[in-house]
């Protein structure tokens, strides 16, 4: 199946820093997703990509959807305490859709270090 | 309002036991969707079903059963737990099957003894 490599695996970083995620795939997808996971609940999703070179923000976060359809990257500014938690890129492949599922990378645990 | 809930949120039991996990979305969604999250947080799809439409993952050993009595229900009959079942399960949905973001449960940590 499609695999989608998410990194870094783990950032320990200080309050106030940006930080910066990506994730790469050897195929074609065709819309993009990050989720943000915290301990005891599930996924939430943070922005939603749709087309090849869109940039979306919510808030301090912003994403991407990589021109090549193959990435995407997250990055969030000034980063809180209340960042902590796991971060997934998401997508669904060119050749599948909803029916498939979505393929998540590994997460990028985000660890805030007062 | 929960949009998307599984029930029971946590569950213990023996290797060898038959157990369910209920999930309910009041999204009016038309898709829904089980997904495994092991010890190392990697989110796999099991199963989706829209419209009485069933798409298994391969992987899926056919002790897993996805039970739908409508749209908004979607629950997971899991026969002859074995120890490699342990993990979090995530019920999720979605608009349609098009490619539209997914809302997630809470999950269900099962854990079998």
């Amino acid at each position: 199946g499609q695999q989608l490599n998410q990194s870094p695996q783990s950032m320990f970083i200080q309050e106030g820093e940006d930080v910066s995620m990506n994730c790469t795939s050897s195929s074609i997808f065709n819309t993009w997703l990050w989720y943000k996971q915290e301990p005891g609940e599930g996924p939430v999703l943070l922005i939603a990509l749709y087309k090849a070179g869109e940039l979306t923000s919510n808030g301090r976060l912003t994403a991407q959807f990589g021109i090549t359809r193959k990435d995407s990257f997250l990055n969030i500014s000034a980063s809180i305490p209340s960042d902590v938690g796991i971060y997934f890129c998401a997508g669904y492949h060119i050749s599948g859709g909803g029916a498939d599922g979505l393929t998540f990378g590994k997460g990028t645990h985000l660890i805030i270090q007062p | 309002d929960t949009a998307v809930s599984q029930t029971p949120k946590y569950l213990v039991t023996q290797m060898g036991n038959d157990k369910s996990i209920k999930c309910e979305q009041n999204l009016g969604h038309d898709t829904m969707y089980w997904y495994k999250q092991d010890s190392k947080k990697f989110l796999k799809i099991m199963f989706s079903y829209n419209n009485k439409e069933l798409i298994i993952n391969e992987t899926v050993p056919n002790r897993f059963s996805p039970k739908s009595p409508d749209k908004a229900h979607l629950n997971l009959h899991i026969n002859s737990l074995e120890l490699g079942d342990s993990a979090v399960y995530f019920c999720a949905s979605s608009p349609g099957t098009g490619n539209q973001p997914q809302h997630f449960g809470d999950g269900t940590r099962l854990s079998i003894l």
